[in-house]
């Protein structure tokens, strides 16, 4: 199975600043037929289901706003809220959909500073 | 607008059977593999299983293999999840979730349900 390890666990940023959460796969999500990560970032409110922002380790989702991005290569992978605002509160999840089983990072807790 | 909406999820004691189920609506549902997914607070979230378009492939992780059938019916929009030999650890919400795009397995999933929850307790 494919690992995939967030960090931090949590962090606290100040509104208007940068949060930053990484994810390692512990192999490759590259998928040569596609040409693409096969790498997932979604965020999960209280009381919610987890909501897809990004695919392919860098495409934004229709409608999420542009203050999130998703980066990365090889095995490492980062999802960067630029301009924290309060409605970002929320745990976020990495996941791989290379391989089954599917799996998904621990999760990163966001909170305002 | 695509909804998922998921029902069946009670108190059950530990051996006991349950049949979740989520009915679609807003897409062509016989076009599209559907997953569960499940979630309890000391593990996160849990793919358990997929089911392609056609029903013909099923896929499940080893937590519930051999106690957990994935099945779907596409004349009435619905997939179940038949749940066997029921285990206190199998306590959880339980989500249906939709892959992006169709007739493939191998991408994100772009809609959840709202869950149903599973409490596996004596």
């Amino acid at each position: 199975d494919i690992v995939m390890t967030q960090s931090p666990d949590s962090l606290a940023v100040s509104l208007g600043e940068r949060a930053t959460i990484n994810c390692k796969s512990s192999q490759s999500v590259f998928y040569s037929s596609t040409n693409n990560y096969h790498l997932g970032w979604y965020q999960q409110k209280p009381g919610q289901p987890p909501k897809l922002l990004i695919y392919w380790a860098s495409t934004r989702e229709s409608g999420v706003p542009d203050r999130f991005s998703g980066s990365g290569s090889g095995t490492d992978f980062t999802l960067t809220i630029s301009n924290l605002q309060a409605e970002d509160v929320a745990v976020y999840y990495c996941q791989q959909y290379y391989s089954t089983p599917w799996t998904f990072g621990q999760g990163t807790k966001v909170e305002i500073k | 607008e695509v909804q998922l909406v998921e029902s069946g999820g009670v108190v059950v004691q530990p051996g006991g059977s349950l049949r979740l189920s989520c009915v679609a609506s807003g897409f062509t549902f016989n076009n599209y593999a559907m997953h569960w997914v499940r979630q309890t607070p000391g593990k996160g979230l849990e793919w358990i299983s997929l089911i392609t378009w056609d029903g013909t492939t099923t896929q499940y992780a080893e937590s519930v293999k051999g106690r957990f059938t994935i099945s779907r019916d596409n004349s009435r929009n619905s997939l179940y999840l038949q749940m066997n030999s029921l285990r206190v650890e199998d306590t959880a919400l339980y989500y249906c979730a939709k892959v992006s795009l169709r007739s493939t397995i191998w991408r994100h999933f772009d809609y959840w349900g709202q869950g149903t929850l599973v409490t596996v307790s004596s």
